[in-house]
């Protein structure tokens, strides 16, 4: 099966820009999607198609997707930023990364 | 407002049945892909199931094949997920979710989950 590799966890600063990673055998020629999930919440779509943004979503959120790496950046980061993101592609089925969580300092 | 809620979560033990439920509205439910992903407690999402518009194709993750069964009825607007031979780690929170149109698509609608515990 495809393995989607995400860093546990993130740290940025409010203000600053978070970058999290999710890497895979040459994701590039993948549909990357990214879901946002708060605690006892359920997951919201907040990039689609590597680099699409859902309305909604802001504009501070956005996403990219090269080589091995697929990258989703948060921009300008808020307190309310803070939540586990994951990535996901479809290979023979689907696959989620591990996960990552951001946390802001 | 569309809105996908789940219901038929609960306790049961090691090798019993449950039956999960999601009830659509706001959207033309026949229209669409349909999908079971689960949370295990403190863990990452894992796709379970989904189904055709139609009912006509059904796929599933080999740690279920065979012990779970989804399907949907239409008319109802709902989709289900029988669940058979239960083990501890289908312990679970299970949300259903909406594909968007397209290939390779994104879950664009999630329920707000259903908790299903395994346990004797």
């Amino acid at each position: 099966s495809y393995v989607l590799t995400q860093p546990p966890s993130v740290s940025v600063a409010p203000g600053k820009t978070a970058r999290i990673t999710c890497g895979g055998n040459n994701i590039g020629s993948k549909s990357v999607h990214w879901y946002q999930q708060k605690p006892g919440q359920a997951p919201v779509l907040v990039i689609y198609y590597d680099s699409d943004r859902p309305s909604g979503i802001p504009e501070r959120f956005s996403g990219s997707n090269s080589g091995n790496t697929a990258t989703l950046t948060i921009s300008r980061v808020e307190a309310g930023d803070e939540a586990d993101y994951y990535c996901q592609v479809w290979d023979s089925r689907v696959g989620f990364g591990g996960g990552t969580k951001l946390t802001v300092l | 407002e569309v809105q996908l809620v789940e219901s038929g979560g609960g306790l049961v033990q090691p090798g019993g049945s449950l039956r999960l439920s999601c009830a659509a509205s706001g959207f033309t439910f026949s229209s669409y892909w349909m999908s079971w992903v689960r949370q295990a407690p403190g863990k990452g999402l894992e796709w379970v199931a989904n189904i055709k518009q139609d009912g006509s194709e059904k796929y599933y993750v080999d740690s279920v094949k065979g012990r779970f069964t989804i399907s949907r009825d239409n008319a109802k607007n709902s989709l289900y997920l029988q669940m058979n031979s239960l083990r501890a780690e289908d312990t679970a929170v299970y949300y259903c979710a909406r594909e968007h149109y397209g290939d390779f698509p994104p879950f664009d609608i999630w329920g707000q989950g259903t908790m299903v515990t395994v346990s004797s």
